[in-house]
């Protein structure tokens, strides 16, 4: 089963306009770490926002916040006032308690973004 | 300033060649990452680190091998045995391990293979 889902290959938005971006996710632990990163043309992964699963409040970076829904395993990103800049691959991803010792993060697929001028 | 290098950016092998992929941090990060992309997908866990000397299998270890002889460097063999190689490589670090620690990543290698 798909730990993380992001139903959105491909999106546009208007140049100074908002947009979420959708990711959800499996687990049955209690205690996990959602993150977003950011992958422009370069190929390079930028850390954008992190959101506990014990964190009351949403998280929130500048023009990135992260709309936590924990009853329904959503952690769907949110831009305000877009920019030509913000124009990148965007992956949602997760880490739990290792089984294994690691603590790797699991991906989802990614959604491009394409911002409008 | 502060950061992870992957070297070279761009690699080109023949088949049945091994090919190592660098990776250099000097954060001062205990735990290193290997990750694969390959097009229009997420990143999969190759191998990670956490010690010096320590180093772990992750989701697709097989065709691959790694060493961990310095706290700042975690390189990447890719051997012959690896079926599919060509793929953009991506080494990542942390402070430490744990849930809420973000990983950084490097500008990453794309290795063909012909």
């Amino acid at each position: 089963a798909q730990k993380i889902t992001q139903t959105q290959p491909g999106m546009f938005v208007q140049e100074k306009e908002a947009v979420t971006l959708d990711c959800t996710y499996d687990t049955s632990d209690q205690s996990y770490g959602l993150f977003w990163y950011k992958q422009p043309s370069s190929g390079e992964m930028i850390f954008l926002i992190y959101q506990g699963s014990y964190d009351e409040q949403n998280a929130t970076e500048g023009r990135y916040s992260l709309n936590f829904q924990k009853a329904r395993k959503s952690a769907n990103l949110v831009i305000s006032a877009s920019q030509l800049g913000d124009s990148a691959m965007y992956f949602c991803a997760m880490r739990e308690p290792p089984r294994d010792s690691s603590y790797k993060l699991i991906f989802g697929s990614g959604t491009r973004l394409l911002v409008r001028p | 300033d502060g950061g992870i290098t992957q070297s070279p950016k761009y690699l080109f092998r023949k088949e049945g060649q091994n090919v190592t992929l660098s990776c250099e941090q000097n954060l001062n990060h205990d735990a290193m990452y290997w990750y694969r992309q390959d097009p229009g997908q997420g990143l999969r866990l190759i191998y990670y680190s956490q010690i010096v000397n320590d180093f772990q299998k992750g989701d697709i270890a097989e065709g691959y091998s790694v060493s961990r002889e310095k706290k700042e460097s975690f390189p990447l063999t890719v051997t012959s045995a690896q079926k599919n190689p060509t793929a953009f490589y991506l080494c990542a670090s942390s402070i430490q391990q744990g849930i809420s620690y973000e990983q950084y990543f490097g500008p990453g290698t794309r290795l063909t293979v012909t």
